[in-house]
């Protein structure tokens, strides 16, 4: 069973669309991390995310930590190309680390 | 330069032959740990550890042993590695002995195949 689930798994849009990419759990985390991942190389921190409800503006990047601390979401306004990768979130249980199976996100010219 | 850094890159093996994946970080960090990346199920803990001798099983721990000898290295053995265990394997550190609200800090990946 994936303690994080992450939706949409595969996204391919034009750029300068919008999307969000969601992480959700029935557990309830004390904090969430984004991270990015490009080929061949490891995972980026983002954000991390601690207060239910916050939200935090990262550029183009909006992302918002669930009040029950379930759940949470990346919203990308006016994709580039660069925007392209792996997104990841994760999330602490009990002294390990847990990662969502990632978004696949393609950002076409 | 602040890294963690993991030799080799690329490893290409036989079953059952033993092979150690070392792992390094300059950081100083207190908590360190082994992920294995594969299709379709993303990046798994297999070990982590939050100070030296000690140690922990992730979530798919069969088959690897660790040890944390000293705070900057975390070797990842294989003893007699499988096929099942081909996958892209990276290390990651982190300054506080716990990984929550910390920003792991992790190695390029080694990419290992066994015959």
């Amino acid at each position: 069973t994936q303690l994080l689930e992450q939706s949409p798994q595969f996204l391919s849009i034009q750029e300068g669309e919008n999307l969000t990419v969601y992480c959700n759990s029935s557990s309830v985390f004390s904090s969430l991390q984004w991270y990015r991942q490009e080929p061949g190389e490891g995972p980026v921190l983002l954000v991390t995310v601690v207060t239910g409800g916050e939200v935090k503006k990262l550029k183009r990047l909006t992302f918002q930590f669930g009040d029950a601390r379930k759940d949470s979401s990346l919203h990308i306004t006016a994709a580039q190309p660069g925007d392209t990768g792996l997104y990841l979130c994760a999330g602490e249980i009990r002294g390990g680390l847990t990662f969502g199976k990632g978004t696949h996100l393609i950002i076409q010219p | 330069e602040a890294q963690v850094t993991q030799n080799p890159r690329y490893l290409i093996t036989v079953t059952g032959k033993k092979l150690t994946v070392t792992c390094s970080q300059n950081m100083n960090h207190e908590y360190m740990s082994w992920y294995r990346q594969d299709p379709g199920l993303g990046l798994r803990q297999i070990y982590y550890s939050m100070n030296v001798e000690v140690t922990d099983k992730g979530d798919v721990p069969e088959g690897y042993k660790v040890s944390r000898k000293e705070k900057r290295n975390f070797p990842l053995i294989l003893e007699s590695p499988s096929p099942n265990q081909t996958s892209l394997y990276f290390c990651a550190s982190s300054p506080q002995p716990y990984p929550g609200g910390n920003e792991q800090f992790f190695g390029p990946g080694t990419r290992l195949t066994v015959l």
